[in-house]
């Protein structure tokens, strides 16, 4: 198994540019989220999916679109980016929350630099 | 709400020495209790975790954790440190009675262990 895997590993955008995050699994897990990683702030989260085409918020999802059109992917869109979302982004998935007790797997990161 | 207190930005422990790195927390209900260990440039692993039972949890890499309800702690142990346990720590925590409740993870310890 793969595990979870994150494309791009860098990137560079310009303020108001916009672009895809990618993620996947092929755990079959059902649980996925993305979670931002800030210095001195640790992991919030921005958003995250049950299952196939459930999504809901997070902890920070301002900026941020995601859809879960399959099991395996779970994208994360920037709109318009902007300064403020220079982070370092994880994506992680489980094989269930429903009693919240399964462990978290997570990728390896996008570090996003905004100009 | 949850919350996670990592008191200490940085723990600094001699090779061959006992550490201890310091997590507190606060939920409404019974917690779900995790760490995991961040290398330099990676994402996050998986350590421990407390879900009932046993207050004291046994992980990787000869990590422990004792959870203590009445201090509302779960602090991370190893008898006896290694330099490659310098890393990233991150204590989360999860209401266990809040359904697809979130985690919430603390800001992070660095531990530094010298040769």
């Amino acid at each position: 198994n793969a595990g979870v895997t994150q494309t791009p590993k860098f990137q560079v955008l310009k303020t108001g540019q916009s672009m895809t995050l990618q993620c996947a699994q092929d755990m079959n897990h059902e649980y996925m989220s993305w979670y931002r990683q800030d210095p001195g702030m640790g992991l919030r989260l921005i958003h995250y999916s049950v299952g196939a085409g459930i999504t809901d918020q997070g902890e920070v999802p301002n900026g941020y679109n995601v859809s879960r059109s399959t099991t395996e992917d779970f994208p994360l869109r920037l709109l318009s980016a902007a300064p403020s979302q220079t982070s370092v982004y994880f994506c992680a998935s489980s094989y269930s929350e429903l009693g919240g007790t399964d462990t978290q797997y997570f990728g390896p990161g996008t570090r996003l630099t905004v100009l | 709400a949850q919350s996670v207190a990592q008191p200490e930005d940085q723990v600094n422990v001699a090779e061959g020495n006992p550490l201890t790195v310091k997590c507190t927390y606060s939920v409404s209900g019974n917690p779900y209790l995790f760490w995991y260990v961040q290398y330099p440039n990676r994402g996050l692993q998986f350590l421990l975790k407390y879900i009932t039972g046993d207050n004291l949890v046994k992980g990787s890499y000869g990590f422990e954790a004792e959870f203590n309800k009445s201090q509302t702690s779960f602090h991370l142990k190893k008898p006896s440190a290694l330099v490659s346990d310098s890393a990233l720590y991150f204590c989360a925590v999860r209401d266990r009675n809040s359904g697809y409740s979130t985690l919430t993870f603390g800001k992070g310890t660095m531990l530094l262990v010298s040769p």
